[in-house]
C-alpha cells in the first residue's frame, strides 16, 4: 500500500516552545492530508483538513493559531504546535488520501505518529 | 451526528477466532475500514469492504457487512499473538464525507 512517513516520532520540549511535526506521502500526491489526536486509550479526533496550496479546515473546537498546518507541496503537510503547554501532550496522527483507482471516496494512510510531551 | 461505536476490550486464547463489532448511525461512505493499531504506532489499513458486498474475505480475516441494521464485524481466524493491538472501524459521514472512527476495540490474545 501506500507510505506515508511522519516524523519526528517523539519529542519533549518545555512549555511555551513550538513544535513542528512534517507528514509525507512518500509515493503518491496527497493533495488532501488530515492530521489527528488521539488520547490514551480513545479514538482518534479529527483537528484539520489540510488542502494543498489553500488554508486548512479546522474542526470545530481546534483553535486554529494554536495548531497551524501548512500544505506547501502535494507531498508534505505540517503542523506546527505553537507555545505548546503541557496539555497539548497527546499523540498526533496524520493521514493522507491517495485518489488511487478505488474512486471518490476515502481510503487514507497513516503516518507512525509522534507522542508529543509538554513538560 | 454520526456515531460509530465498538466494545472497548475482547480477550481470546491463540488459536481461537476473534470477533470484533462495530455499529454505526449513519454513512454515505462507499468504503468501510478497518485499521490496526500497535502501540505507540499509527494506524495500517488492515481491510476494507466495498458497501454493496456483504463481505468479503481476505486469508484470515472476514468482514461482514449488513447495511439494513448498520453493522460492521471483523473475524481474524486462527488468532496470533501478533494479532494483539487496538481495532478501529472507521465509515464516513454523510454530512462531510470525513472519516468517523469507534473508540478502538482492544484485542488481548492470550497464548
Amino acid at each position: 500500500g501506500a507510505v506515508v512517513s511522519q516524523h519526528p516520532s517523539r519529542v519533549i520540549c518545555k512549555s511555551g516552545t513550538s513544535v513542528k511535526i512534517e507528514c509525507r506521502s512518500l509515493d503518491f500526491q496527497a493533495t488532501t492530508m488530515f492530521w489527528y489526536r488521539q488520547f490514551p486509550k480513545q479514538s482518534l479526533m479529527l483537528m484539520a483538513t489540510s488542502n494543498e496550496g489553500s488554508k486548512a479546515t479546522y474542526e470545530q473546537g481546534v483553535e486554529k493559531d494554536k495548531f497551524l498546518i501548512n500544505h506547501a507541496s502535494l507531498t508534505l503537510s505540517t503542523l506546527t504546535v505553537t507555545s505548546a503547554h503541557p496539555e497539548d501532550s497527546s499523540f498526533y496522527i496524520c493521514s493522507a488520501r491517495d485518489p488511487g483507482p478505488w474512486g471518490a471516496n476515502e481510503k487514507l494512510f497513516f503516518g507512525s505518529g509522534t507522542q508529543l510531551s509538554v513538560l | 451526528g454520526e456515531d460509530v461505536e465498538q466494545s472497548l476490550f475482547l480477550s481470546v486464547r491463540e488459536g481461537d477466532s476473534s470477533v470484533i463489532n462495530c455499529t454505526y448511525t449513519d454513512s454515505s461512505s462507499t468504503y468501510l475500514y478497518w485499521y490496526k493499531q500497535e502501540p505507540g504506532a499509527g494506524l495500517q489499513l488492515l481491510t476494507y469492504i466495498f458497501s454493496n458486498m456483504d463481505m468479503k474475505q481476505d486469508q484470515r480475516l472476514t468482514v461482514l457487512l449488513n447495511k439494513k441494521d448498520k453493522h460492521l464485524s471483523l473475524r481474524i481466524a486462527d488468532t496470533q499473538t501478533g494479532d494483539s493491538a487496538i481495532y478501529f472501524c472507521a465509515v464516513a459521514s454523510s454530512n462531510t464525507g470525513k472519516l468517523i472512527f469507534g473508540q478502538g476495540t482492544t484485542l488481548q490474545v492470550k497464548p
